[in-house]
């Protein structure tokens, strides 16, 4: 079965800060995928990235990073110098391989205090 | 840059009624999902849909709900007779897995916010 845990259920912050959000996954698969969405307060859910698990490379994209430990089973992720656009719900969630579904962590809303 | 639309973006029902929630995926998609939101709460995948038929459902899919690709462009889930408990946001997604990229990258609708009253 598979599982994602978003313990931090919510997170405020004051601009430019960094913080930090943590992602846990639980799957039998050895070949998957993890990615993180954005959902803004207009709701929509917005792509941020896509990690293999055969690539524990960790990303960086502007002021966002990721942070992928197999080992731990965790795929956090980082903001630096947090903007108040930034205010948003973060999901994580986890696609096995060769399979159609996602499964969502239950999200961590993060508020950036101006 | 091409996105997923879908129609309305707010619909109101009465409980028992049937409603129609409309897609219109990324053109050269060739993977449709359905997921919803719950106020509050995660998001959960309801169905996925390839080669006009369905690939993978959860156990919310029951028989009340059905997929439909009318035509080449529209993606639509039926709802025949609603609950309140089917109130909730509903995300249509689109991925371009094995068009052009074999990885897959699910892209969002905005969403239709379903009210059953």
């Amino acid at each position: 079965a598979q599982k994602v845990t978003q313990a931090q259920t919510e997170i405020s912050v004051v601009e430019k800060e960094d913080v930090t959000l943590d992602c846990v996954y639980e799957t039998r698969d050895t070949t998957y995928y993890l990615f993180w969405y954005k959902q803004p307060p207009s709701g929509e859910l917005v792509f941020l990235i896509r990690r293999n698990s055969f690539d524990e490379q960790n990303e960086i994209s502007g002021r966002y990073s990721w942070n992928f430990q197999k080992s731990t089973s965790s795929f956090n992720f980082t903001i630096t110098a947090s903007q108040v656009v930034d205010s948003a719900v973060y999901f994580c969630a986890l696609g096995p391989f060769g399979n159609e579904k996602l499964t969502f962590g239950t999200g961590t809303r993060l508020t950036i205090i101006p | 840059e091409p996105e997923v639309t879908q129609t309305p973006s707010h619909q109101v029902t009465q409980m028992g009624q049937e409603v129609i929630l409309r897609c219109v995926p990324i053109s050269n998609h060739l993977y449709f999902y359905w997921y919803r939101q719950i106020l509050g709460q995660k998001v959960e995948f309801l169905v996925s849909f390839y080669n006009n038929e369905i690939s993978e459902k959860s156990e919310i899919f029951d028989d009340q709900f059905s997929v439909e690709r009318p035509d080449g462009s529209n993606f639509t889930l039926k709802i025949r007779s609603t609950k309140l408990e089917d109130s909730a946001m509903y995300f249509c997604a689109s991925s371009p897995k094995g068009v052009a990229s074999p990885y897959n990258e699910q892209f969002f609708g905005p969403g239709t916010r379903l009210t059953v009253l």
